[in-house]
């Protein structure tokens, strides 16, 4: 089993739209989560931390369900600029080191 | 203005060369990493240091060492390249070698090896 697992998608979504998608990771002792934005041919940009309770960003929110052992990040009225691969990101041993999902791809369309 | 930096931005060599790519951060970080994203997107951790001392080294041919003058550079020299060497290869940096530290990523540096 991959440490981090992400649906690849890709979710083609009207600009207005909601989308969400989940990531799943294996180590329940794990205590970072985040989720990383990185454009074709660019590089990760942190787009948010995830907290156990839950948070919003604007019109991102980050969900962390332990019991279950996922993450989620749900999209309000999608943007053409949301185009991107999302990249979940869990620290996974304890450790300092950051384990990444192979990414969820989102298009938005006009 | 750029906070982390890598050179060259592509890379384009024959199998068995000697290579090395060079980043910079001045972000005034204490903690740097390299980072593997082969053709099915997966970013994978290759070393990491903190204040100079190397303090993460996953499973990597002794074909790639990674060597850090100082805390705002960190370089990997990659011998005797071979075809699975093609990949895109990022330096990121961190405040702190803590797990919940924001990691800044460099533009990459695509490497393609023929």
């Amino acid at each position: 089993r991959k440490e981090v697992e992400q649906d690849p998608g890709p979710f083609n979504v009207p600009e207005g739209a909601t989308v969400a998608f989940n990531c799943t990771y294996s180590n329940s002792a794990s205590q970072s989560f985040f989720w990383y934005r990185q454009d074709c041919r660019k590089e990760p940009k942190l787009l948010m931390s995830v907290y156990s309770s839950g948070n919003e960003d604007g019109r991102f929110t980050a969900q962390l369900n332990r019991a279950s052992q996922y993450i989620s990040l749900l999209i309000r009225d999608s943007k053409l600029s949301d185009s991107a691969t999302y990249l979940c990101v869990v620290n996974i041993r304890g450790d300092y080191k950051l384990s990444f999902g192979a990414g969820t791809t989102v298009t938005v369309r006009a | 203005d750029t906070a982390v930096s890598q050179t060259p931005k592509y890379l384009v060599t024959q199998m068995g060369n000697d290579k090395s790519i060079k980043c910079e951060q001045n972000l005034g970080h204490d903690t740097m990493y390299w980072y593997k994203q082969d053709s099915k997107k997966f970013l994978k951790i290759m070393f990491s240091y903190n204040n100079k001392e190397l303090i993460i080294n996953e499973t990597v041919p002794n074909r790639f060492s990674p060597k850090s003058p100082d805390k705002a550079h960190l370089n990997l020299h990659i011998n005797s390249l071979e075809l699975g060497d093609s990949a895109v290869y990022f330096c990121a940096s961190s405040e702190t070698s803590g797990s919940y530290n924001e990691q800044f990523f460099g533009p990459g540096t695509r490497l393609t090896v023929l």
